[in-house]
């Protein structure tokens, strides 16, 4: 079964400073990966994907992905007090749309 | 530009009765996702469609829940008969088949009584 991995939490940080989330999976066929943020009581919002070895920065926001080591991490610079909030990792293979969610990550950022 | 829409946004009801959700996805999106998000098992996918058609409802988790898609613009989900353990938010999604990843709509949460 196809697994994805996440600490629950909760990550605190001050503000200001850098968080950094970790996912790892257990299918090496996973070759797209995906970073939502959830708010309590809404919906799952897409902030980064990433699809190659290496780092894909957006912003605040930078997506490391290394597939030798099935590991995937979200760095958010510069934290700020709304960035707390539960960020899902969710991987799928090359031609298959199937998503699989981790359980998430709840982040903390204190003023 | 408009997300998804979903509806009812809540939903309270009693066991045993038709429970039906309603999903509109984002115009030109062909892939549609619903999912099922409680505290004990986090997200799960149930079903999703590419171009109105099913393409892997492995997820759904038993025969009491059925899904459709009569066209791109509309899909339900319907659970019959309904069971307490069926409370849950249930979300639903949509993408381009060649991106992948997905869009989210703001949820039903569903009560059963």
């Amino acid at each position: 079964q196809k697994e994805v991995e996440q600490n629950s939490g909760p990550l605190s940080v001050p503000e200001g400073a850098i968080a950094s989330l970790n996912c790892t999976y257990s299918d090496r066929g996973s070759q797209s990966f995906f970073w939502y943020r959830q708010y309590s009581g809404k919906s799952p919002e897409l902030i980064m994907f990433i699809y190659s070895n290496g780092d894909k920065e957006d912003g605040r926001f930078t997506a490391q992905l290394n597939k030798a080591s099935q590991y995937v991490s979200l760095l958010i610079r510069d934290s700020q007090p709304s960035d707390s909030a539960t960020y899902l990792c969710a991987v799928n293979e090359e031609g298959f749309q199937k998503l699989v969610f981790g359980t998430g990550t709840r982040l903390l950022v204190s003023p | 530009d408009a997300g998804v829409i979903q509806s009812p946004r809540h939903e309270v009801t009693e066991m045993g009765q038709e429970v039906t959700l309603r999903c509109k996805p984002i115009s030109g999106h062909n892939s549609l996702f619903w999912y099922r998000q409680t505290m004990m098992r986090g997200l799960e996918l149930l079903i999703y469609f590419n171009n109105n058609v099913p393409i892997d409802d492995s997820g759904m988790p038993e025969d009491r829940f059925s899904a459709k898609m009569p066209n791109a613009s509309f899909s339900t989900l319907k659970i019959q008969p309904s069971e307490p353990r069926d409370s849950a938010v249930y979300f639903c999604a949509s993408s381009l088949a060649t991106s992948g990843g997905g869009y989210f709509g703001p949820g039903t949460r569903l009560t059963v009584l």
